[in-house]
Order: C-alpha cells, then structure tokens, then sequence
C-alpha cells in the first residue's frame, strides 16, 4: 500500500534550471494537490488539482506550473528556479474537493536551489 | 483572511497531558484536522472532525472558532511539528504553521 509516491526525495538546482516534481497515488483518489513548507511557515498550498482535467492555483502560484497526467498522477514544474524555491515539497490527494476527508500525504521532496 | 492560528513551540514533560490550541478565522469553518509530522516523512491525520472526539491518546475538543489537541501520557517520541487545519465550504483547507513540541525526560 504505497498511498503517495513522490519522486525525487532529493534535489539540488542552479538558479534557471528547471526540474519536475513527480507526484502518483494509487487510492483513486479525484483531487490531488501540491504544498511547499519553509519554517515558521507552515504548509502553503502551491496547485491543487479538483479532478482529472482541472487545476487550480493555490496560495502561492507564481513560478511553478502543474500537470494534472491522469487520475493517479499530478506533477509540479519550475520551469526557472530561483533560490526562493528552495523548500521542501509536499503532494497530497483526498477523495473529494475541500470536503471533509483528510489529505493523505507523500514523504516530500526536498529541493534546494543554489 | 482566513487564518489558522497555533503556537510555534510547546513543551512537555515525560507521562504529562500536553494540550496544543488552535484557533482560526475561516469563514464559515466546521470542521477541524490535527496532523502529525515527522521530519522527513508525511505529515499523518490523527484526529478530525466537527465535534469532540479521540483516537488511541489524541483528544480533540471542539468549538466553533477553536480546537484543542490533547495527547494523554506524552513520549519523547511524540517529539514532531503537529499542524492544525480548518476545513470551510466557503474556502479551501487552512493550515496552521504548526506547534514544535518538545519533550523533557
């Protein structure tokens, strides 16, 4: 039972790079979202993904573009990293849109941009 | 703006009650999430809902702008970052920034 499968745990960029977070869950769940957490901070939602074919923006949008590839898998792009970006991020999914049950969590990834 | 608010730090001693508070401005808010976060791993529920209720050694209490986490005879392996969490029909799930809690043996 692998619940959400983030890949990779680790990662270091230059400023300008750019880099996909890879993100799958396999409990059939509709919605799917991405969080970043800096200290002190807590967890700020990045996109979030109602449904299959739907994104949103979150919180804190700007830079960083998603990819909602089918019902299991929603993947989170810098397409020009700046050292801002440099957080650990978080994928989460949940059966229904703001409903009232839960969030399941992966193990995050932790990217750093020099 | 919708806000959830909890301390940044709490600490406890070995066996103790540790109570962890929250309160929100979410409009419209009626439904609370406590999660517990590892380090290195993902943030796990402990305990939700829109009225009191308990899971193992986690106790919540509910009010309408407040929520409490109660975790009955405290570990040093409850040493984590807990987040409370607002859930609202008007607006999307509202994390707090989470209480660091601290264990003295």
């Amino acid at each position: 039972n692998a619940g959400v499968t983030q890949t990779p745990k680790f990662q270091v960029l230059k400023t300008g790079q750019s880099m996909t977070l890879q993100c799958a869950q396999d409990m059939n769940h509709n919605s799917m979202y991405w969080y970043r957490q800096d200290p002190g901070m807590g967890l700020r939602l990045i996109y979030y993904s109602a449904s299959e074919g739907t994104t949103d923006k979150g919180e804190v949008p700007n830079g960083y573009n998603v990819s909602r590839l089918n019902k299991r898998e929603f993947s989170l792009r810098l397409e020009s990293a700046a050292p801002s970006q440099t957080s650990v991020y978080f994928c989460a999914s949940s059966e229904g849109t703001w409903s009232n049950q839960p969030q399941h969590f992966g193990d995050g990834t932790r990217l750093s941009i020099l | 703006k919708d806000q959830v608010f909890q301390p940044s730090t709490v600490a406890s001693s070995e066996g103790a009650v540790v109570e962890i508070f929250c309160n929100h401005s979410v409009s419209n808010a009626y439904n609370f999430f406590w999660y517990l976060h590892f380090p290195g791993c993902a943030p796990r529920l402990l305990v939700k809902g829109s009225k009191p209720s308990q899971q193992g050694r986690y106790n919540m209490t509910y009010e309408r702008f407040s929520s409490s986490l109660l975790i009955l005879q405290v570990r040093e392996a409850d040493a984590a970052v807990y987040y409370c969490a607002c859930y609202s029909s008007a607006s999307k799930i509202i994390f707090g920034s989470g209480t660091r809690l601290s264990i003295r043996p």
